[in-house]
């Protein structure tokens, strides 16, 4: 069981846009910055957003996070069918003496 | 640009250590910006934080995984390592290095490990 909670699936249609949830508690999101990661088949975990809502270089502004209280958010805009994968969010947590904690991942298919 | 590249016994019998190196390329282990870290995904599954070290050797581990897990650094080879003992069936998991700005930035390759006899 994660300490962060994301739903398992979710589907959309190429063009549309998407959000994927991550809910947390105080000791975690509520106090610290979230990250994305963008998983592949295959492949290993890929940096989207650090710091809730900042884009490393390259990714393109169709990828956008965000946060309220205890949840952040990922939206992913004008899908496309390479943004088909698993997507983690990830914070630390300070009840585990800044332990990093993940998200169980959401698998996105883009039908 | 850094790179990570994971490295060790693919097949580790159970009750046994597991041992993984993580060779950094590309920039320097001892960056003072940085820590570097280990993630593992058992098949199918998601991503779990193992644990992260400093250049001066400072570690701090999962706590479900703390009484059996040691990362080490050796800055004369640009090189931290993991060793995790008595390993069970469910540590079978692709284990990846990572590099920690707070967050993991750039990530090696990960390689399998299956716990077997």
């Amino acid at each position: 069981q994660s300490v962060l909670t994301q739903p398992p699936s979710l589907s959309a249609a190429p063009g549309q846009k998407v959000t994927i949830s991550c809910s947390g508690s105080t000791s975690n999101i509520g106090n610290n910055y979230v990250s994305w990661y963008q998983q592949l088949p295959g492949t290993a975990p890929k940096l989207l957003i650090y710091e809730t809502d900042r884009r490393p270089s390259g990714i393109p502004d169709r990828f956008s996070g965000s946060k309220s209280d205890t949840s952040a958010t990922l939206a992913i805009t004008g899908l496309q069918t390479g943004d088909e994968a698993d997507y983690y969010c990830a914070t630390w947590d300070t009840s585990l003496s800044a332990g990093r904690v993940f998200g169980g991942g959401t698998k996105l298919t883009v039908l | 640009q850094v790179q990570l590249q994971e490295s060790g016994p693919g097949l580790v019998k159970p009750s046994e250590t597991l041992s993984l190196t993580c060779t950094v390329s590309g920039g320097s282990i001892t960056n003072s910006r940085y820590y570097w870290g280990w993630i593992r995904q058992p098949p199918g599954k998601g991503l779990e934080w193992i644990g992260s070290i400093y250049y001066s050797g400072s570690t701090y581990y999962n706590p479900s995984l703390k009484s059996r897990v040691t990362i080490s650094v050796d800055t004369s080879k640009n090189q931290f390592s993991l060793k995790l003992t008595s390993v069970a069936a469910t540590d079978t998991a692709v284990y990846y290095c990572a590099r920690l700005t707070p967050t993991f930035d750039y990530w090696g390759q990960g390689t399998l490990v299956t716990v077997s006899s």
